[in-house]
């Protein structure tokens, strides 16, 4: 089964700690991307990778580190720059560029306290 | 910018109709839609493509004005399944080149009773 996974589900941490979410696809896509999602708001984009090895910074990458090693994974760090953490993060992927649809990963609920 | 979605919320009966409208200040590459359940992913619905292409499920309809950076989605004879916040993704492929960029409205919260 081809898809996008996300791991853990849920994650909990003091403040001051990095922590890293981990984003996994096998559909052989070569864009990636991470966005950050807030109650009652809608998705704003943090990292995106178009090949491995490469990426950029989204709308709010700020506190946040991203890696490109392989194809298939694009894993998030959230450092303790960050200075409001607790959020709903996605990864999705996608073909390649905006003509094509991404595809999302079930999400990391992320609460620091 | 992020563009702006109307109306913020929608309460519809099953087999009424609706429409969805996203609108941008920047001139468009590509305008996606996308549904989302509650403490779910987004599905993808559709994607307009500056150009006139279209691509996207069979049961969902969506108009692209190009001139006015504005796109609609179009939901007819509404199920219960239909219910979840709707969102526009719109991608600006600033320098000429698009790398899926998209930036999302704020979502249309879609609700269906029977």
């Amino acid at each position: 089964d081809g898809g996008i996974t996300q791991s853990p589900k849920y994650l909990f941490r003091k403040e001051g700690q990095n922590v890293t979410l981990s984003c996994e696809q096998n559909l052989n896509h070569d864009a990636m991307y991470w966005y950050r999602q807030d109650p009652g708001q809608g998705l704003r984009l943090i990292y995106y990778s178009q090949i491995v090895n490469d990426f950029q910074k989204g709308d709010i990458a700020e506190g946040y580190s991203v890696s490109r090693e392989k194809k298939e994974s694009f894993p998030l760090t959230v450092t303790s720059a960050q200075k409001n953490p607790t959020a709903f993060y996605l990864c999705a992927s996608s073909i390649r560029d905006g003509a094509y649809e991404q595809y999302f990963g079930p999400g990391t609920r992320l609460t620091v306290t | 910018q992020q563009p702006v979605q109307s109306p913020q919320a929608v309460i519809l009966r099953e087999g009424e109709d609706a429409v969805i409208n996203c609108s941008s200040s920047k001139a468009l590459y590509s305008v996606h839609w996308y549904r989302q359940k509650h403490g779910e992913a987004p599905v993808f619905l559709m994607i307009l493509l500056k150009g006139g292409e279209q691509k996207g499920h069979d049961k969902i309809s969506a108009s692209f004005n190009e001139k006015k950076q504005q796109s609609s989605l179009y939901l007819t004879a509404s199920q219960l399944s239909y219910s979840g916040t709707y969102f526009c993704g719109t991608d600006s492929a600033a320098g000429g080149t698009s790398y899926g960029k998209l930036t999302f409205g704020q979502g249309t919260i879609l609700t269906v009773h029977p």
